[in-house]
């Protein structure tokens, strides 16, 4: 079974530029997740979409960052324009949601640098 | 407001010894606990979980046990292995919400 996958693995920036982020998740997971990991910290819920509906968007900052789930399978991530506290690894994940265990698998992250 | 805290940053352990990593949570609303390993430039995988109806959930080597009355749960890897090195997250989530929410993480080194 093929993971959840993420392009590119690695984004260098200037401040005031865009950005965007690719996750397809793994096939049939209905809840795709995406995720801020801070150096040192734990992952972060930015945004989750049930299908192509985004059902917890609270912790999205919506003045710079978008996030988009067409056709409820693939998703982009966003930021525009990238600021210097934005460098951080961007993680995105899915799930089944009738599975039964919460569990969220992982895809292996965006890290980016914003100079 | 850290809601799920790991209070030590890193632990160091002979191989063949026991690892125990500690998990604390302030929100009584989580019932079900997760336990994620992350290695260096991969995203986390799961490794255990539980739910607030047990006190205990074993898988091979790895133990998960919660204390409800302290909010408090612990990861047991008995015996520790040179490839268990790597960050564990403890997380916690509101079953029906689904939502998940990570602690900072424990860096764990396994000493061969």
């Amino acid at each position: 079974e093929a993971g959840v996958v993420q392009s590119p693995r690695y984004k260098i920036i200037e401040k005031k530029q865009p950005v965007a982020f690719w996750c397809n998740p793994i096939s049939g997971h209905n809840t795709l997740y995406w995720y801020r990991q801070n150096l040192g910290q734990g992952p972060e819920l930015l945004i989750r979409y049930e299908n192509e509906e985004a059902v917890d968007d609270s912790q999205l900052p919506k003045d710079r960052f978008s996030a988009e789930r067409l056709k409820g399978v693939d998703s982009t991530l966003k930021i525009q324009p990238a600021e210097l506290g934005d460098s951080a690894v961007y993680l995105c994940a899915s799930s089944f949601k009738t599975s039964g265990t919460n569990e969220q698998f992982f895809g292996p992250g965006t890290r980016l640098t914003v100079l | 407001d850290q809601q799920v805290k790991q209070n030590s940053p890193s632990l160091s352990v002979q191989e063949g010894r026991i690892s125990i990593l500690n998990c604390d949570y302030t929100n009584s609303m989580f019932d079900y606990f997760l336990w994620y390993k992350k290695y260096p430039a991969e995203g986390p995988t799961f490794l255990i979980s539980i739910s607030s109806i047990k006190d205990k959930n074993e898988d091979g080597r790895f133990t998960v046990f919660l204390n409800k009355s302290a909010k408090h749960l612990s990861l047991h890897i008995v015996p520790s292995q040179p490839g268990d090195s790597a960050v564990y997250f403890c997380a916690a989530s509101d079953w029906g919400y689904q939502k998940v929410t990570f602690g900072t993480g424990t860096k764990l080194q396994v000493i061969p």
